[in-house]
């Protein structure tokens, strides 16, 4: 039983393209997040939902929308894709805000 | 918000050896975590230490909450334990983990 799931695991798209990435979660946890790890392995918090709520969103793109539709999942939708946006996306999860979180395999994203 | 440093940033050894990695935080510790991403990419949860001290096996964690630092122990490392080690703490902040540029560890046969 996988504990935080994403899908897909690569996605490869050409610049200007939309699309989206899946991220489920069956431990219960009411908060979910994205983190964004770029080329240099550094990992960075994108978004974070509680309840359903977005709670942080960390100076990402209007191009990037989160969206939960219940506590179990968090999907994130990227329009017009850049370059830059490759990367690897990391979903994770925790119970409530302040305690041990749980992360996904990852989505390598690569945009050409 | 919270910064974190991590040493060394890169680290060799030998299959049998023992090892320390450490990381610094400029704010209060809260929610320490340790991570290791193997070659696959994979984010695996090593400990959740905000404080003390904790052993799996050949790992272990000391968080120092009160000098802002955190210690992971490898002892008698295997090839298997190569990859990349990050710490990672929220700080005064909830909701988010900051994490360190990590350390890459790569052992030898």
């Amino acid at each position: 039983d996988t504990a935080v799931s994403q899908t897909p695991k690569y996605l490869v798209t050409q610049m200007g393209n939309d699309k989206s990435i899946k991220c489920e979660q069956n431990l219960g946890h009411d908060t979910m997040y994205w983190y964004k790890q770029d080329s240099k392995k550094f990992l960075k918090i994108m978004f974070s939902y509680n309840n359903k709520e977005l709670i942080i969103n960390e100076t990402v793109p209007n191009r990037f929308s989160p969206k939960s539709p219940d506590k179990a999942h968090l999907n994130l939708h990227i329009n017009s894709l850049e370059l830059g946006d490759s990367a690897v996306y990391f979903c994770a999860s925790s119970q409530e805000g302040r305690s041990e979180q749980y992360f996904g395999p990852g989505t390598r994203l690569t945009v050409t | 918000g919270i910064q974190v440093e991590q040493s060394p940033p890169d680290l060799i050894l030998q299959e049998g050896a023992n090892s320390t990695l450490r990381c610094n935080f400029s704010d209060s510790v809260n929610n320490l975590q340790w991570f290791h991403q193997n070659p696959w990419g994979q984010l695996i949860n090593l400990f959740y230490i905000p404080s003390g001290t904790k052993q799996n096996g050949r790992l272990s964690a000391t968080t120092v909450a009160t000098e802002r630092y955190s210690l992971l122990y490898i002892s008698s490392s295997q090839t298997t334990d190569s990859g990349v080690y990050f710490c990672g703490d929220s700080g005064g902040s909830n909701y988010k983990l900051t994490f360190g540029k990590g350390t890459l560890l790569t052992v030898n046969p």
